[in-house]
């Protein structure tokens, strides 16, 4: 099956600064890719999200980059603010199915 | 206002208790799933059902037993459980495949904890 690493487990930045989540995977067959954020206490909700057919995606302060050659794919969060302090967790996901592996999550904590 | 409602939201059961985990979700989606989530791990999928059926079973012991009577709602049914089956436990919803139609919706989550 799917094995999803995700580094780091935590990180800590300075407001304004940029953060980066690497994740790596095992299947090649895989080919789709969210990414969560949960703030503490509260749900997991998806923040971006990238396909196989491209190999970057970008929503204001947030983007992904996809290498599918390495199986590797990232989250850039740049001029990072207290209020992105949370949990990230990547995943993989593939064909028309229903199943995500998650990766174990990366603690980020932005300092005002 | 979330889409995906769980209750309870906390659970304190013995070993020898019987009891339910309830997720109703107002999306008009599809499939319906339980995840568990425990402290420096990833999340685990338990069960997927889809219009009803199950999908995934992702070799849950059977101390845990689902119910999806309808689309809209889904049950974790709890027998005979470990200390170690103490997590967070998270019910989610989707309208379809996720490569295909993406986002997981996920509820508050129950948090579970077994004496």
């Amino acid at each position: 099956g799917e094995n999803v690493e995700q580094h780091p487990s935590t990180l800590s930045v300075q407001e304004g600064d940029s953060a980066v989540i690497k994740c790596t995977y095992s299947d090649s067959a895989s080919n789709y890719f969210p990414w969560y954020k949960q703030e503490l206490g509260k749900r997991p909700q998806l923040i971006i999200d990238i396909r196989s057919n491209v190999g970057e995606k970008k929503d204001q302060r947030i983007a992904v980059t996809l290498n599918k050659t390495a199986k590797h794919f990232s989250l850039h969060i740049t001029e990072t603010q207290p209020e992105d302090s949370a949990v990230y967790f990547c995943a993989c996901g593939g064909g028309s199915n229903y199943k995500l592996t998650f990766g174990k999550g990366t603690l980020l904590t932005v300092n005002p | 206002e979330t889409g995906v409602t769980q209750t309870p939201r906390h659970l304190v059961m013995g070993m020898t208790n019987k009891k339910s985990l309830k997720c109703e979700q107002h999306l008009g989606h599809n499939a319906m799933y339980w995840y568990k989530q425990s402290a420096k791990k990833p999340l685990e999928l338990m069960f997927v059902y889809n219009f009803k059926e199950q999908t995934e079973n992702n070799s849950v012991p059977s101390r845990f037993s689902p119910e999806c009577p309808n689309s809209s709602h889904l049950f974790l049914h709890l027998h005979t459980l470990q200390p170690e089956d103490s997590a967070l436990y998270l019910c989610a919803s989707s309208q379809g495949p996720l490569a295909n139609t993406g986002e997981l919706f996920f509820g508050e989550g129950s948090r579970l904890t077994v004496l």
